[in-house]
This record gives C-alpha cells, sequence and structure tokens, in this order.
C-alpha cells in the first residue's frame, strides 16, 4: 500500500522570503504525485501534479515541485511567498498498479503561514 | 458546470441519530470518493466507488455505510452517529481508471459538510 508523509506540519515563514514544503512517498509501484491547496474553509484545489517527463512541474500561484525518484520525494517550493498564500497544502498519490490502483491517498497536510 | 456538489453543508446530529450525506457530480466521472478531515491527520479515506453499483472500502469505513445507485451521485450514510464522528467530510470524483499515460488524473472536491455530533 501507498503512503504520503509530510514531514512538517507547520511552516511559519515572511512574506516574499522563499518557502519549501516537504513530501515523501512510499510505494512499491509506479505512482502519480499531486499538490493540493486548502484555503479556510473552503475545500481542495489542484496546484500541480506530476505524470512523466521533466521532474520539475510547475502549477498555478509560481508554485513548482521536483520529483525525486531515488528519494521518494516531491517537495513544493514558492521563490517568493505572499499573504495570499497561507493555506493548508496536502501531497497526494495515486498508485497506477496493483490492489489499491486509483486510490488517491494524502498525506496529514502542512499549514503554511506568512507573516507580513 | 456545477462540478462536485455536496449536500448539506453544515449538520448537527445527536448521538444515536442517523443521516445522508449526498455527493453529486455532473463530470460523468467513474471514481468517487468520501473522505473525512479532521485537524492533524489530513484526509482519510472512508469509502469509494470505481464505477455505478460498485462500493470498496478505504481506510477508515467503521460507523459509514455508501451507495452508488446513479453514476452521478455517491451517498454517504451514518447508521448511528457518534461524537467520534463529528468531522468535515468531502466527497471527490475522478475520471476513472489511472494508467501510465494518462493525463485527466486530477481529482475534484465538493466544498466539504461540517457535521457535529452531540
Amino acid at each position: 500500500a501507498q503512503s504520503v508523509t509530510q514531514l512538517d506540519s507547520q511552516v511559519p515563514v515572511f512574506e516574499e522570503a522563499p518557502v519549501e514544503l516537504r513530501c515523501n512517498y512510499s510505494s512499491s509501484v509506479s505512482v502519480y504525485l499531486f499538490w493540493y491547496v486548502q484555503y479556510p474553509n473552503q475545500g481542495l484545489q489542484l496546484l500541480l501534479k506530476y505524470l512523466s517527463g521533466s521532474t520539475l512541474v510547475k502549477g498555478i500561484n509560481g508554485f513548482e515541485a521536483e520529483f525525486n525518484k531515488s528519494q521518494t520525494s516531491f517537495h513544493l517550493r514558492k521563490p517568493s511567498v505572499h499573504i495570499s498564500d497561507t493555506a493548508e497544502y496536502f501531497c497526494a498519490v495515486i498508485s497506477l498498479y496493483g490492489g489499491s490502483q486509483g486510490n488517491l491517498i494524502f498525506g496529514k497536510g502542512t499549514k503554511l503561514s506568512v507573516k507580513p | 458546470n456545477a462540478g462536485v456538489t455536496q449536500t448539506p453543508k453544515f449538520r448537527v446530529l445527536k448521538t444515536g441519530q442517523s443521516m445522508t450525506l449526498l455527493c453529486a457530480q455532473d463530470m460523468n466521472h467513474e471514481y468517487m470518493y468520501w473522505y473525512r478531515q479532521d485537524p492533524g491527520m489530513g484526509l482519510r479515506l472512508i469509502h469509494y466507488s470505481v464505477g455505478e453499483g460498485t462500493t470498496a472500502k478505504g481506510e477508515v469505513p467503521d460507523g459509514y455505510n455508501v451507495s452508488r445507485l446513479k453514476k452521478q451521485n455517491f451517498l454517504l450514510g451514518l447508521e448511528s452517529a457518534a461524537p467520534s464522528q463529528t468531522s468535515v467530510y468531502f466527497c471527490a470524483s475522478r475520471i476513472g481508471r489511472t494508467w501510465a499515460g494518462s493525463r485527466n488524473t486530477e481529482a475534484f472536491f465538493g466544498q466539504g459538510t461540517r457535521l457535529t455530533v452531540v
């Protein structure tokens, strides 16, 4: 079965500073990887996804993530954050094969707090 | 295009009462999911469905039942609510089976149902 670990539950950062939110996954089969964002009292929306090809993927709102197969990581980065980026961020994985094929499994989330 | 719609948005139940949460999607998606979100726990999969008439258990299925009688609807039932089921519930849908080369793989989420059991 696959699992997702988000290494930081909370990340405080000052406005215009860079940020990295870490995500590691485990799976015995090939996976697709996602980052979702949840603003207060809202549902989840897709930030970006890795399916195949270039290991650096770009998403909405200036976010990007790098897939590292050897380290089974998919860390999310932004070079300069804004107050409006304050939200909770979730890393998720889908297995392509096996008994849990198609299940979308989430990490526990990282709360990003951007301070002025 | 409404996407994924959950009803109701808020509900307060007394312990032992029953209720059904409705999820409706208009994207002709095969896969549908029910998650619960609790502080510090992320989203945990309750049940899911890979097509009309099929359901399967997820990570935390106890105390819940589901039905997928129509492709567009996925119902989550609580037969006898308990305070431990106080949570925010999210429904999601995806186009279907994922294989190498798939492009439209992401899930679309409803706005959530905030359920309190007292």
